[in-house]
């Protein structure tokens, strides 16, 4: 079958780092997407990997390795906007996303 | 521009009832999807289509059913609401449906049926 995996919950400090791993097994893979979501919200798209190695888009950079089945979201310079939850997504051999059950970020003062 | 639109908002129903959940999109993107949102659980896709004029089923399509007649709309019907079908429901569209588009969801519809 095809699981997404990725903490139910993490906790952090205003202004910190924080970085909150995705492990996956599916059936092919497209791409791997991170999107945030805030509570009562609809998903936003973060970022897009599908080659090896980090891709960096301001204080938020995610990273890939197809040959482990891993990818992280690592948040920078942490904001009390970033409390939020982060889903992690793999596009698979149908060009359908897998979705992770999503990490709830708590950022705390 | 508005991006993409969802109707209604919220949506109480009685078991055995027919409703369909609205979803617009001025991107003119060929894509679009329904997912459903429960908690604990990942997005489940119940429907796709790939451009206007086909769909497709996804992972959670029974008791759900959607048409594509034009590019913007993409409706999804519920012929007979069972309890199990409360949930939030979210319409996205992309592109096209090949690696690296990302997709763009609607505000959602949270559907309880009683």
């Amino acid at each position: 079958g095809q699981n997404i995996d990725q903490p139910t919950e993490m906790t952090a400090t205003e202004g910190a780092i924080v970085q909150i791993n995705c492990t996956y097994q599916t059936s092919g893979f497209n791409g791997l997407f991170w999107y945030q979501q805030h509570a009562g919200e609809a998903p936003t798209f973060l970022s897009y990997n599908v080659l090896d190695g980090l891709e960096e888009k301001g204080r938020f950079s995610s990273f890939l390795s197809r040959s482990k089945g891993y990818s992280y979201l690592l948040l920078k310079e942490l904001q009390m906007k970033d409390s939020a939850s982060y889903l992690c997504a793999v596009m698979d051999s149908n060009y359908q996303l897998i979705w992770g059950a999503g990490t709830k970020l708590i950022i705390k003062p | 521009i508005a991006g993409i639109t969802q109707a209604p908002t919220s949506q109480i129903l009685a078991a055995g009832r027919r409703m369909t959940l609205r979803c617009t999109q001025d991107m003119r993107h060929n894509a679009m999807y329904w997912y459903r949102q429960d908690l604990g659980l990942g997005l489940r896709l119940i429907h796709y289509s790939n451009t206007a004029g086909t769909t497709g089923k996804g992972e959670v399509p029974d008791g759900y059913s959607v048409s594509r007649a034009n590019t913007d709309d993409f409706p999804l019907t519920l012929a007979s609401a069972v309890p199990s079908q409360t949930s939030v429901y979210f319409c996205a569209s992309s592109d096209s449906g090949a690696s690296g588009n990302e997709q763009f969801f609607g505000p959602g519809t949270r559907l309880t049926v009683l």
